[in-house]
């Protein structure tokens, strides 16, 4: 079976440090990655998107990239974070068919101080 | 481009009323569509799902109709119970830039309460 892990589950950072927030699939191949962010009142805002090695799709300008240097693997990350960073980030994959259901990682909740 | 919009939440029910939470999208050509529900403490999930016009997607006692007259794909369930106070989202995937990906797209979600 397909799962889908993401850590870290909360991250402290202060104001101007890097970030790095992993996302890997396993029990699936060529599957289609996101990066969100889910803020109160706000739902999910989709960040990026990928549908192989090396190919990002930049949703929002912001103060944060992602790669995809293996196929299950997805990366975001910031080298300067900002106070409005903050927030909760998900992971998610979905099977690269129209239709296809998507399935989350658990979050990652980062505080920026 | 693609958007989705949702009602704006809270609501507050009584136990066995009746629920519907509207949606309505923006999207060229003929999207797929989702309701997808977060229950306290848990990570997102699917509930249903409609993959082209006049498809009904249920689950759970939950129904939405994908309505290509109307862009709208409301939620509608008629005795709702304690257990289904969440979040819940509408979305949408289409074709992204990149051939092959799908872009999947949610509205800002509508908290759920149901008192006994």
């Amino acid at each position: 079976s397909q799962t889908i892990h993401q850590w870290p589950a909360t991250l402290v950072q202060p104001v101007g440090s890097p970030l790095s927030l992993e996302c890997t699939v396993e029990g699936t191949s060529n599957p289609n990655l996101y990066w969100y962010r889910q803020a109160a009142g706000r739902g999910l805002q989709l960040l990026f998107y990928s549908v192989g090695i090396g190919q990002i799709s930049s949703e929002v300008p912001q103060n944060l990239s992602a790669s995809r240097p293996q196929d299950r693997q997805f990366i975001l990350s910031s080298k300067k974070l900002l106070l409005s960073d903050s927030g909760f980030y998900l992971c998610a994959w979905s099977a690269l068919r129209t239709g296809a259901r998507a399935f989350f990682g658990q979050g990652t909740r980062l505080t920026v101080v | 481009g693609n958007s989705v919009t949702q009602m704006e939440g809270p609501v507050t029910l009584s136990e066995e009323a009746f629920l519907t939470i509207n949606c309505t999208y923006t999207a060229t050509g003929y999207p797929s569509l989702f309701w997808y529900v977060q229950y306290p403490g848990e990570g997102l999930q699917l509930l249903l799902k409609a993959t082209k016009a006049d498809d009904k997607g249920s689950n759970k006692g939950f129904e939405a109709t994908y309505r290509k007259e109307t862009t709208s794909f409301h939620l509608e369930k008629g005795s709702v119970q304690v257990s289904d106070s969440a979040v819940y989202f509408c979305a949408l995937s289409k074709l992204g830039l990149i051939q092959g990906a799908q872009k999947l797209v949610f509205g800002q979600g509508t908290r759920l309460t149901i008192n006994p």
